[in-house]
């Protein structure tokens, strides 16, 4: 079973849409999650960090469930310029100092 | 202030042929991740150093891969010999220590063929 798992799309959506995405993650122990935006062609970039009570920075807003774990994302009022791929990152545990990327959600936001 | 610095951006070589990937970290940030990165196994860890030592290597794929951190300042992968299922684009990220964001460079597209 893979550390982390996300559905990769791609999400097409219409500008001002709402989207959310989802990613599951297998080792209970892990202590630290975050989004990470990567552009076409370009490296990762950090979105924003996931933490327990839920955060949100403008549009974007992530939440972390511990139970099921599995943390999400949402977009609101989608722009052309989020158009990338976003993945999801997890770790470290106590057993451990790694940190696990899933392989990604494309969106394409379109006009 | 200059970010993971990586060269070559690309490189095409042929199967066989020894490749050299280089890496230069954040000034002060002590952890160094290489990442390798294709469309069916996404962003895979390959081997982090912490103040310059290797701390988890499981992830090289095998003896055809290599990697050593001489000083604070300087990474390197190397591959030899090369396959074309080498192909893909491999990212050197650091970290400072009192942070969990890693910061990428602009990766190396490398093509074997």
């Amino acid at each position: 079973r893979k550390e982390v798992e996300q559905d990769p799309g791609p999400f097409n959506v219409p500008e001002g849409a709402t989207v959310a995405f989802n990613c599951t993650y297998s080792n209970s122990a892990s202590q630290s999650f975050f989004w990470y935006r990567q552009d076409c062609r370009k490296e990762p970039k950090l979105l924003m960090s996931v933490y327990s009570s839920g955060n949100e920075d403008g549009r974007f807003t992530a939440q972390l469930n511990r139970a099921s774990q599995y943390i999400s994302l949402l977009i609101r009022d989608s722009k052309l310029s989020d158009s990338a791929t976003y993945l999801c990152v997890v770790g470290p545990s106590n057993t451990g100092n790694q940190f696990y990327f899933g392989t990604g959600t494309s969106l394409t936001v379109i006009p | 202030d200059a970010g993971v610095i990586q060269s070559p951006r690309h490189e095409v070589t042929e199967m066989g042929q020894e490749v050299t990937l280089r890496c230069k970290p954040i000034s002060g940030h002590n952890s160094l991740f290489w990442y390798r990165q294709t469309m069916m196994r996404g962003l895979e860890l390959l081997i982090y150093f912490n103040n310059n030592v290797p701390i988890d290597d499981s992830g090289m794929p095998e003896d055809r891969f290599s990697a050593k951190m001489p000083n604070a300042s300087f990474s390197t992968l190397k591959i030899q010999p090369s396959e074309p299922r080498d192909s893909a684009v491999y990212f050197c990220a650091s970290r400072p220590e009192s942070g969990y964001e890693q910061y990428f460079g602009p990766g190396t597209r490398l093509t074997v063929t």
